[in-house]
């Protein structure tokens, strides 16, 4: 596609429910980004993928939170019995080669409210 | 462990005036420096990087930064501001030696004025 690509766009949950959160990468791109952005924040790290290879898992908050990308294009985020304090934006990124200088390009994000 | 920091929570510039976005940051190795700007609604559009060479990095839109490695910035600027420049403006690093995801200062609101 011509850009990347998120769904939903808007996904309101009630508290303990689990969502799941869908990203399509521009085709071709290696590297793959899930970052969190609170209201009034910068986006905050999420995880990394490398190909379906998951190398970076550091950022995510609590064992509630789970992604995958199995075939080494979309990529999913889940998170589990959703809390109040998950309500964010969720912004993923792709770039084309492994190096740490391309710069990614971001979804428009699906903003999350747990109520 | 590396950082950002963006002083100013908003801007405020006329139109037709220069601007100036400041940026600060901290890493252990060698920096790769991005901005990237956020209309509302939408996600975050690179504007410029600073990879290696001259420090004086032209992007989109008649923007440009300026590394400066001795005090640690990496500052956005425009020689003449657009009302269609007022935007949420994210300044991001990466250590050339560390992990490949981006650490994002906190943003700068820019409002320019007609």
């Amino acid at each position: 596609g011509a850009g990347v690509s998120q769904s939903p766009r808007y996904k309101v949950a009630k508290r303990g429910q689990d969502v799941a959160l869908r990203c399509d990468p521009i085709s071709g791109h290696v590297s793959l980004f899930w970052y969190q952005q609170a209201l009034g924040q910068g986006p905050e790290f999420l995880t990394y993928f490398q190909n379906e290879a998951q190398l970076d898992k550091s950022g995510l908050p609590s064992d509630r939170f789970f992604a995958e990308r199995p075939e080494g294009s979309v990529s999913t985020l889940k998170i589990q019995r959703t809390q109040q304090e998950d309500s964010a934006v969720y912004l993923c990124a792709s770039s084309f080669r492994q190096g740490g200088n391309t710069e990614a390009f971001f979804g428009q994000g699906t903003r999350l409210t747990v109520v | 462990a590396q950082s950002v920091a963006q002083p100013e929570d908003q801007v405020k510039v006329a139109e037709g005036n220069p601007l100036t976005v400041k940026c600060t940051y901290s890493v252990s190795g060698n920096p790769y420096l991005f901005w990237y700007v956020q209309y509302p609604n939408r996600g975050l559009q690179f504007l410029l990087k600073y990879i290696t060479g001259d420090n004086l990095v032209k992007g989109s839109y008649g923007f440009e930064a300026e590394f400066n490695k001795s005090q640690t910035s990496f500052h956005l600027k425009k020689p003449s501001a657009l009302v269609s420049d007022s935007a949420l403006y994210f300044c991001a690093v990466r250590d050339m030696a560390g992990r490949r995801a981006l650490t994002f200062g906190s943003g700068t609101r820019l409002q320019v004025q007609p």
